[in-house]
C-alpha cells in the first residue's frame, strides 16, 4: 500500500530533550516536506526537500533540522525543543517533478508536546 | 505575498442539508487552486483541484468547487451531507510563478449533525 509512515504519533518530551520525528515513503516520491499545523493557523511548511540531499528552508524552520541522506526518509530533528514547538507535525510527499498540480501525500501525523 | 482565507472556523449543519465552504485568496499571479480535507486523527486527502479549464470543479465524495477569478474565490459545496463528512477542510494554492510550495488557509471544521 502506497503510504507516508510517521512516528511516533504520540509524543510528550521536555524542554531541552533532543527527538527525532521519523518520515518514510514508499513510493518513490522525489519531494518531501514537513509541516505543522496549530488551530487557527492552518499548516505552515517546516522545511522540504526536492531531492536526496538537496533541502531548504519553508516559512518556519527555526528550531528545526531535517536530513534526505535517502529519497525514501526525510526526519525532522528537533535539538533542543521548547514548549512553543507543541504541536501536530505533518510529513508529506509528492510525485512533482516540475508540474505543480502534483498533489501532497500526507502522514498521519505526530502530536508532540513539549513541557 | 500570497495568502489563503478562510472566513469560518466552524460549520455546523443538519445532515442531508447543502453546505458552502468559503476560500478566497490573494495572489498578484495566477495560482492553482486546491482542497483538503482531514478526518479525525488522520492526514489531509486530496479532495479536489483546479488546474485551468472549467470553473466548477467535481471532486471525491460528491464535493465540488467554483473558481471565481473576478472574486478570486474557491468555495467548496456539497448539495446533500451526510455525518461522515465530518472533518476539517483545507483550501491551499500554489503560485504558477514560483517553486512548488502549497499556502494554505486556516481550515474549516465541518460538524454534522443527526
Amino acid at each position: 500500500e502506497a503510504q507516508v509512515t510517521q512516528n511516533p504519533r504520540y509524543l510528550i518530551t521536555v524542554t531541552g530533550k533532543k527527538l527525532t520525528v521519523t518520515c518514510s515513503q514508499n513510493m518513490n516520491h522525489e519531494y518531501m516536506s514537513w509541516y505543522r499545523q496549530d488551530p487557527g493557523l492552518g499548516l505552515r511548511q517546516i522545511y522540504y526537500s526536492m531531492n536526496v540531499e538537496v533541502t531548504d528552508k519553508g516559512d518556519v524552520p527555526e528550531g528545526y533540522k531535517v536530513s534526505r541522506k535517502e529519497k525514501r526518509n526525510f526526519p525532522l530533528i528537533l535539538e533542543s525543543p521548547s514548549p512553543n514547538q507543541t504541536s501536530l507535525y505533518f510529513c508529506a510527499s509528492s510525485p512533482y517533478t516540475g508540474e505543480y498540480n502534483s498533489p501532497l501525500h500526507f502522514g498521519n501525523g505526530t502530536r508532540l508536546t513539549v513541557t | 505575498a500570497q495568502s489563503v482565507t478562510q472566513l469560518d472556523s466552524q460549520v455546523p449543519v443538519f445532515e442531508e442539508a447543502p453546505v458552502e465552504l468559503r476560500c478566497n485568496y490573494s495572489s498578484s499571479v495566477s495560482v492553482y487552486l486546491f482542497w483538503y480535507v482531514q478526518y479525525p486523527n488522520q492526514g489531509l486527502q486530496l479532495l479536489l483541484k483546479y488546474l485551468s479549464g472549467s470553473t466548477l470543479v467535481k471532486g471525491i465524495n460528491g464535493f465540488e468547487a467554483e473558481f471565481n477569478k473576478s472574486q478570486t474565490s474557491f468555495h467548496l459545496r456539497k448539495p446533500s451531507v451526510h455525518i461522515s463528512d465530518t472533518a476539517e477542510y483545507f483550501c491551499a494554492v500554489i503560485r504558477m510563478d514560483s517553486s512548488y510550495k502549497l499556502i494554505f488557509g486556516s481550515g474549516t471544521r465541518l460538524l454534522v449533525r443527526p
